[in-house]
């Protein structure tokens, strides 16, 4: 597609139900970006794949999260016993360079809206 | 890790009027980056500028890596230059890890 796709776009979860967000990086992007973006903050860190491999999964919160790419194209972020505080919108991000931010033009997706109640 | 810190928090301007949106940050940086986030949500990659001074249409932007500090200007503001704007900087020995500001919150009234 033209540009990184996330689905579902909103996600209403009861508290300790499991969800999956999807992430379809732009065609050829080797690095692909999980962050986290709570209401009136800025995007927080989650984890970071090169291809299938993650390289850091530094920024995940907790055990409960858990990030793949399998194939080196889509991703997908689960999230396992939703609490409340994982409310938060779920942006993913995809760049041509293969080492991270460097010096290539970031894309992120529109992002995965999740609700916890 | 580096904080990223913004100001203001929140502008509101009149249509034509410029602008100057301010980042510190607290560590040396090799990776500086603006984005544009739109009242829809999505992140919009606006310059790479880790030093120096790049323009853009009526958008330009500075980093003054030995102090520590960037600036957006938007001259001539337009009322699709509302949203929030972020700055995000890493470190040269942990590249993927980009931290965010908490963004400025522009409106720009008609």
């Amino acid at each position: 597609g033209a540009g990184v796709s996330q689905s579902p776009r909103y996600k209403v979860a009861k508290r300790g139900q499991d969800v999956a967000l999807r992430c379809d990086p732009i065609s050829g992007h080797v690095s692909l970006f999980w962050y986290q973006q709570a209401l009136g903050q800025g995007p927080e860190f989650l984890t970071y794949f090169q291809n299938e491999a993650q390289l850091d999964k530094s920024g995940l919160p907790s055990d409960r999260f858990f990030a793949e790419r399998p194939e080196g194209s889509v991703s997908t972020l689960k999230i396992q016993r939703t609490q409340q505080e994982d409310s938060a919108v779920y942006l993913c991000a995809s760049s041509l360079a293969r080492l991270g931010w460097d010096r290539n033009t970031i894309y992120f997706g529109e992002g995965s809206w999740l609700t916890v109640v | 890790g580096i904080q990223v810190e913004q100001s203001p928090p929140d502008l509101i301007l009149q249509e034509g009027a410029n602008s100057t949106l301010r980042c510190n940050f607290s560590d040396s940086v090799n990776n500086l980056q603006w984005f544009h986030q739109n009242p829809w949500g999505q992140l919009i990659n606006l310059f790479y500028i880790p030093s120096g001074t790049k323009q853009n249409g009526r958008l330009s932007a500075t980093t003054v890596a030995t102090e520590r500090y960037s600036l957006l200007y938007i001259s001539s503001s337009q009322t699709t230059d509302s949203g929030v704007y972020f700055c995000a900087a890493s470190y040269e020995y942990n590249n993927n890890d980009m931290r965010f500001g908490a963004g400025t919150r522009l409106t720009v009234k008609p």
